[in-house]
């Protein structure tokens, strides 16, 4: 089946700092999707892409949906306090009709 | 915004009863609903998908008779754990489709303990 290989894991940064995570897949997706989840609730969405090299902002957040449709990163800009959590790329298939979650990345901001 | 309501957030329940997890559109009709587990520190894994009306399609690995779910309505769908197992302790995440805006909302999840 489809699978999403994240990276980093988990991340330790200083609060300013930008943040870089990325998504591959072994197939091509329709939608990639970037959600958070906090301690105890679900995820919530951030970023939704559904063009192949679309690029898109949500404020400090910005997301790019690769050409080859197997690909997807996510930029946090400017790091503050709130951003600490777990990110999740995911990914739509048309042809299996369901999302597919990464493994997640923890972020952690050091005081 | 679409708003998916799913209760309880939280239960215990003892060993070999069934519990009842409810997932409901406040909004906007859900012609299907997803629903995932997550255990802790992993992410989130895909049970089942559930359209209005129609039986639900599980994952390779989940039993359908241990997990069943109803969808009987465009705003309601429910997971009933049956004959609960502490194995079966929990995050359980609903997420509901938008017949409108094909967009993805997920239900605030349901933390379930078998003892």
């Amino acid at each position: 089946g489809q699978q999403l290989n994240q990276s980093p894991q988990s991340m330790f940064i200083q609060e300013g700092e930008d943040v870089s995570m990325n998504c591959t897949s072994s197939s091509i997706f329709n939608t990639w999707l970037w959600y958070k989840q906090d301690p105890g609730e679900g995820p919530v969405l951030l970023i939704a892409l559904y063009k192949a090299g679309e690029l898109t902002s949500n404020g400090r957040l910005t997301a790019q949906f690769g050409i080859t449709r197997k690909d997807s990163f996510l930029n946090i800009s400017a790091s503050i306090p709130s951003d600490v959590g777990i990110y999740f790329c995911a990914g739509y298939s048309n042809r299996d009709d369901k999302i597919i979650f990464g493994k997640g990345t923890r972020l952690h901001i050091l005081p | 915004g679409a708003v998916v309501s799913q209760h309880p957030s939280r239960v215990i329940c003892k060993s070999g009863t069934s519990v009842k997890i409810e997932c409901r559109s406040l909004d906007f009709q859900a012609t299907t609903m997803f629903w995932y587990r997550q255990f802790p520190k992993q992410s989130l894994m895909l049970m089942a998908t559930s359209n209005e009306g129609s039986k639900a399609t599980y994952e390779q690995g989940v039993e359908k008779d241990k997990f069943l779910i109803n969808h009987a309505s465009l705003t309601l769908s429910t997971l009933t754990v049956t004959s609960a197992h502490p194995e079966d302790s929990s995050f359980y995440i609903c997420s509901a489709r938008d017949r409108r805006a094909q967009g993805y909302t997920f239900g605030s999840g349901t933390r379930l303990t078998v003892v």
